[in-house]
């Protein structure tokens, strides 16, 4: 079984619409990530989370929002889905201890 | 704030060296990281520099010079399934990464 899966895999929403995309872990993990990459710019870090009461704001948070349930659950919403939010989103883990981070296979994200 | 900059295409003939050069600026560095990624795939670490120098993992290297700002990440013996996207990160205190628009290789026969 994968170590971080992330639901649902491809989405089709329409602009206004309220959508939540979904990150698990077993990998035992303290530190979630989400980023959205975009043809030719590279993973952009939307938020982090280094425990269940830490959410820290990336690169480009504006317009999405986070929920850390659990240790092994981190969550991003886009409240009011717009066009220019399409893009393919990726959560990641890491370990303190090591540099490395774990992605998800990502989320395809298409808002009409 | 930081910016990295890394070539956005390279192509290279299978069997042989490829090198793909990264530099940044950055308000704090902790150490340079590369992840692969194939088409549609997802990011995977290849290696991390904290010290300036040469780190070896099978046919990859990658190197990093602190005072010059600067590392590449090096393939050897390269095969088609190097074809891929090539990142260069750097990670800032808070432990989040910052990465590059990266490098598309392309292997050919």
């Amino acid at each position: 079984d994968a170590d971080v899966t992330q639901t649902p895999r491809n989405r089709i929403t329409k602009t206004g619409k309220r959508i939540m995309l979904e990150c698990s872990q077993t990998k035992g993990h303290d530190r979630m990530y989400w980023y959205r990459q975009d043809p030719g710019l590279g993973l952009r870090l939307i938020y982090y989370s280094f425990d269940v009461k830490d959410i820290n704001k990336g690169e480009i948070s504006d317009g999405y929002s986070v929920s850390r349930q659990a240790q092994a659950k981190f969550s991003l919403s886009l409240e009011s889905a717009i066009p220019n939010q399409t893009a393919l989103y990726f959560c990641a883990t890491s370990d303190p201890a090591a540099e490395t981070q774990y992605f998800g296979p990502g989320t395809r994200l298409l808002v009409l | 704030g930081q910016s990295l900059e890394q070539p956005s295409e390279v192509t290279a003939v299978e069997g042989a060296i490829v090198q793909i050069n990264c530099t940044y600026q950055t308000s704090g560095f902790y150490g340079l990281s590369w992840y692969q990624q194939h088409d549609g795939g997802a990011p995977t670490f290849l290696s991390y520099n904290a010290l300036d120098g040469l780190e070896e993992t099978g046919r990859f290297s990658s190197f990093l010079s602190r005072s010059d700002s600067y590392g590449y990440l090096l393939l050897q013996e390269l095969q088609m399934k190097d074809s891929a996207s090539y990142f260069c990160a750097v990670r800032n205190s808070g432990y989040a990464l910052n990465f590059g628009k990266g490098t598309s290789l392309l292997v050919t026969p």
